[in-house]
C-alpha cells in the first residue's frame, strides 16, 4: 500500500493563478480531509468528505473547492490563489467517522503564492 | 481563537531521560484527544490517544495523561531516544464537532544523545 499520496510536493504560484492539489489513497477509506499548517496555528481543517459525492466545509474553507468523485481521490482546488494561501497542505484519510479511527496523513504539499 | 494550545514551541531532553510535552484546551466538551508525531518533510503520524473516560493511557514508552478539571493533557516519553526527535501535535475532538479535530501548534522535541 502506498497509503496517502500527494502531488506536487512543492509549488510556486502567482497571485490569481489557479491550481489543483492532488490527493489519493489506496486503503479504501471513506473519510478524507484537507488541512493547512501555518506557523503558530497548528493544522486547520479546510474541507472533508465522508464518502464519494459528499463533501463539507471545515474550519477554514474560504478560497478552496473540493470534490469527491471516487473513493480514492480528493483534489483540492484553488481558483484564484492569494498570498494568504501560502502554507503546507496535508491530506488525510481514515476508514470511518468514529473518533477512534486513525487518520493517515500524506507527506504534504508546500505552496508558495507570490 | 486557538482551542488547543501547546505553549512550549520546543523542548530539549537528554537521551534516556523523560520527555514531558504539554497541551491545554479551552472547550470542556472535547472528549477525545490524540498525539501525533511529525518528522520533517513527512505528514503527521498517529502516536497515542485517550478518551475522556480515562485519565491515563499507556503504549510502550509513551503515556498520555488527561486532567479534565484542568483541561490539560500531557505526553510522557520514557526513556527518550534520539529517534523521538520530531514535532509533536496534540489534537482534540468530540462528536458534536462532526469529528473535526482541533490541533495545537506543536512542540519540537530534540533528544540529545
Amino acid at each position: 500500500n502506498a497509503g496517502v499520496t500527494q502531488t506536487p510536493k512543492f509549488q510556486v504560484l502567482k497571485t490569481g493563478q489557479s491550481m489543483t492539489l492532488q490527493c489519493a489513497q489506496d486503503m479504501n477509506h471513506e473519510y478524507m480531509s484537507w488541512y493547512r499548517q501555518d506557523p503558530g496555528m497548528g493544522l486547520r481543517l479546510i474541507h472533508y468528505s465522508v464518502g464519494a459525492g459528499i463533501t463539507d466545509q471545515g474550519e477554514v474553507p474560504n478560497g478552496y473547492n473540493v470534490s469527491r468523485s471516487t473513493t480514492e481521490d480528493f483534489p483540492l482546488r484553488l481558483l484564484s490563489a492569494a498570498p494568504s494561501q501560502t502554507s503546507v497542505y496535508f491530506c488525510a484519510s481514515s476508514s470511518g467517522l468514529a473518533l477512534q479511527e486513525t487518520q493517515y496523513f500524506g507527506p504534504g504539499t508546500r505552496l508558495l503564492v507570490l | 481563537d486557538q482551542q488547543v494550545k501547546q505553549n512550549s514551541p520546543s523542548l530539549s531532553v537528554q537521551e534516556g531521560r523523560i520527555s514531558i510535552l504539554n497541551c491545554d484546551y479551552t472547550n470542556s466538551m472535547f472528549d477525545y484527544f490524540l498525539w501525533y508525531k511529525k518528522y520533517p518533510a513527512e505528514g503527521p503520524t498517529f502516536l497515542i490517544s485517550i478518551s475522556s473516560i480515562k485519565d491515563k493511557n499507556e503504549d510502550g514508552r509513551f503515556t498520555v495523561f488527561l486532567n479534565k478539571s484542568a483541561k490539560h493533557l500531557s505526553l510522557h516519553i520514557v526513556p527518550s531516544q534520539p529517534g523521538d526527535s520530531a514535532v509533536y501535535f496534540c489534537a482534540a475532538s468530540a462528536e458534536w464537532t462532526g469529528n473535526q479535530f482541533y490541533f495545537g501548534t506543536g512542540t519540537s522535541l530534540t533528544v540529545i544523545p
